[in-house]
């Protein structure tokens, strides 16, 4: 079956720890993208990669950092860096070509700290 | 500047009722692409449907419909006959053609309430 899968689906970190959330996709997808989502809020874009080896900064990259070395894998390491890392971690990959670059949705991970 | 605008918060209908959820968008691209999407309590996003700027023939699939009206800026997703499993939160996002990143512009969200 084609698809994003992301691990784990629950995350608990303590205060000072780093933490890497796992992203990947089989659907053969140029890009890839990682949202953060607050309760009661929408999505916000933390980064994305369009190619592998590059990937570039959304509307909420501080705290936050990403390797894409491989076309399937898209990991988000949470720093100690960012302030409020509590919240629901989505990420989603589409074809990169105009009109068919529908993003479709990993389960997410919640991500808690203690 | 592109903008998408939900601006129903929640909406609570009783089950069997036909509802409407509202999507505003601000773009000046000629050529962009509307979209909807579904977040269940489980939290996956899951797409509905996508719709281009050249296209404004309505869409139905089974009991979901949208209307995509250029002239109003609008682009409302109808349930009609709503189950109990429609609730969810409901998403609306816009993709410009002069946008060369291909992001998506995230309407806040209507959280749509089904009660038995």
């Amino acid at each position: 079956d084609g698809g994003i899968t992301q691990s784990p689906k629950y995350l608990f970190r303590k205060e000072g720890q780093n933490v890497t959330l796992s992203c990947e996709q089989n659907l053969n997808h140029d890009a890839m993208y990682w949202y953060r989502q607050d309760p009661g809020q929408g999505l916000r874009l933390i980064y994305y990669s369009q190619i592998v080896n590059d990937f570039q900064k959304g509307d909420i990259a501080e705290g936050y950092s990403v390797s894409r070395e491989k076309k399937e894998s898209f990991p988000l390491t949470v720093t100690s860096a960012q302030k409020n890392p509590t919240a629901f971690y989505l990420c989603a990959s589409s074809i990169l070509e105009r009109g068919t670059d529908t993003q479709y949705f990993g389960p997410g991970t919640r991500l808690t700290v203690l | 500047a592109q903008k998408v605008t939900q601006a129903q918060t929640e909406i609570s209908v009783v089950e069997k009722e036909d509802v409407t959820l509202d999507c505003v968008y601000e773009t000046r691209d000629t050529t962009y692409y509307l979209f909807w999407y579904k977040q269940p309590p489980s939290g996956e996003l899951v797409f509905l449907i996508r719709r281009n700027s050249f296209d404004e023939q309505n869409e139905i699939s089974g009991r979901y419909s949208w209307n995509f009206q250029k002239s109003t800026s609008s682009f409302n997703f109808t349930i009609t006959a709503s189950q109990v499993v429609d609730s969810a939160v409901y998403f609306c996002a816009l993709s410009g053609y002069s946008d060369s990143n291909y992001q998506l512009i995230w309407g806040a969200g209507t959280k749509l309430i089904i009660k038995p």
